[in-house]
């Protein structure tokens, strides 16, 4: 069972553009969100963590929008460059508990 | 900036072999963990440790894997008679307190031939 589904596998965008890669998830008890960037031979890092009791959180040019009922998270590139180019993980879990990843979403961002 | 240390970055063996792979932890956390990423799939859970046992596993962590924390900075993965599918970059993290922010290592790619 896939726990956290991730959309869409990869995506193209110009530079300045603004990529969308969404999220969704089953479990209710969820209470932990996290964006990772993983550039090509390196671990995932975390870019940018939500939690259910907001719907919004913007850091920099980055930007989670969370529906807790529609029980969907989404991660917005403001200004994307050609540097944000890699790819993204959203993840899941329940404080203390493993996480859960999505498939990823590899990005390109044109110059 | 504290990071978390992987070695080897790179082993090739052979099917049937043990393998060890080593991470030193960020000096302050408490939890540890492993996962193990496929070429080109999504990051796996493998287990969680936290005061010197495990904390929980995955179905992915049978019998021929094993963890261990022998001193007071390695982590160590060991799989016992490695499979050609046990290929993967596999990661090790740490976490401060067990809840949020997880930091990765850059992984320890392993070729089984």
């Amino acid at each position: 069972q896939q726990q956290v589904k991730q959309s869409p596998q990869s995506l193209i965008v110009q530079k300045g553009g603004i990529p969308i890669i969404n999220c969704a998830y089953e479990n209710t008890a969820f209470d932990y969100f996290p964006w990772y960037q993983q550039f090509p031979g390196k671990g995932p890092a975390l870019l940018i963590a939500i939690r259910p009791d907001v719907s919004e959180k913007k850091e920099g040019r980055f930007t989670i929008s969370f529906n807790k009922s529609a029980k969907q998270f989404s991660l917005h590139i403001m200004d994307s460059q050609p540097g944000d180019s890699a790819t993204y993980f959203c993840a899941a879990s329940i404080e203390g508990n493993q996480f859960y990843f999505g498939t990823g979403t590899s990005l390109t961002v044109i110059p | 900036e504290p990071e978390v240390t992987q070695t080897p970055s790179h082993q090739v063996t052979q099917m049937g072999q043990e393998v060890i792979l080593r991470c030193v932890p960020i000096s302050n956390h408490l939890y540890f963990y492993w996962y193990r990423q496929i070429l080109g799939q999504k990051v796996e859970f493998l287990v969680s440790f936290y005061n010197n046992e495990i904390s929980e596993k995955s179905e992915i962590f049978d019998d021929q894997f094993s963890v261990e924390r022998p001193d007071g900075s390695n982590f160590t993965l060991k799989i016992r008679s490695t499979k050609l599918e046990d290929s993967a970059m596999y990661f090790c993290a740490s976490s401060e307190r067990g809840v949020g922010e997880l930091f990765f290592g850059e992984g320890s790619r392993l070729t089984v031939l």
